[in-house]
């Protein structure tokens, strides 16, 4: 069955520290992969998505992600953390451009000064 | 501001009751997919439109249904509601070539 896994529930990162969200996928072929951030009672913001090239892509707020095909990872990583970026991060994938995201579970991101 | 509109923001019920959210799109989007986030489930894909057709159906209990209307804003109605239906309901659109979703701010149904 398809899926993805987002091994980490909840992470705590210092304010200045980087950060590392993992997110695996168990799919046919290779997905579209998405990254989608969401604030306190907010909606989802996309951080970042991958289709083809370059396995290396850069996204918003300064965020990056690098797809592993051979891993079947697709992992989150930010240099230097603000309190901005507390939030809870959502990996998603979808069959093609056009089909439904199926999330991961989400990692809550807390940042302490 | 994704551009994606949803009303209303918050939505109080009784149990049996109906209820119907609404969703516009983004100027131009053809496409609006609808999503079900709860503490159990996590997010979940429900129902997408495109163009006003139904292209694919995910998790969507026989309660609820959805439609888009001609001028491409779509509603999801759910009816004999349950306490376990209490839950943020987002929609999302993309641009006819397909590629991201973007979300709307989501309605959130709490069901007593």
């Amino acid at each position: 069955a398809q899926s993805v896994t987002q091994p980490d529930i909840h992470i705590t990162v210092s304010e200045g520290a980087s950060l590392e969200l993992r997110c695996n996928y168990s799919y046919g072929a290779t997905p579209y992969l998405f990254w989608y951030v969401q604030s306190p009672g907010q909606g989802l913001q996309l951080l970042l998505k991958y289709f083809s090239g370059d396995t290396l892509v850069q996204g918003i707020k300064g965020f990056e992600a690098e797809f592993k095909r051979s891993q079947s990872s697709f992992n989150l990583r930010k240099p230097s953390v603000h309190w901005s970026d507390a939030a809870e991060y959502f990996c998603a994938v979808a069959p093609d451009s056009w089909g439904k995201l199926q999330f991961g579970a989400g990692t809550q991101v807390v940042v302490t000064p | 501001d994704s551009g994606v509109t949803q009303t209303p923001k918050h939505l109080i019920t009784a149990t049996g009751q109906r209820v119907t959210l609404r969703c516009s799109p983004r100027s131009g989007d053809l496409s609006v997919y609808w999503y079900q986030q709860s503490l159990d489930q996590g997010l979940q894909f429900l129902i997408h439109y495109y163009n006003g057709e139904e292209r694919a159906k995910g998790n969507i209990l026989e309660r609820f249904s959805a439609q888009q209307f001609p001028d491409l804003h779509s509603e999801l109605n759910l009816s004999s509601l349950e306490l376990g239906d209490s839950a943020l309901y987002f929609c999302a659109s993309s641009s006819p070539g397909g590629g991201e979703q973007f979300f709307g701010p989501g309605t959130r149904l709490t069901v007593l």
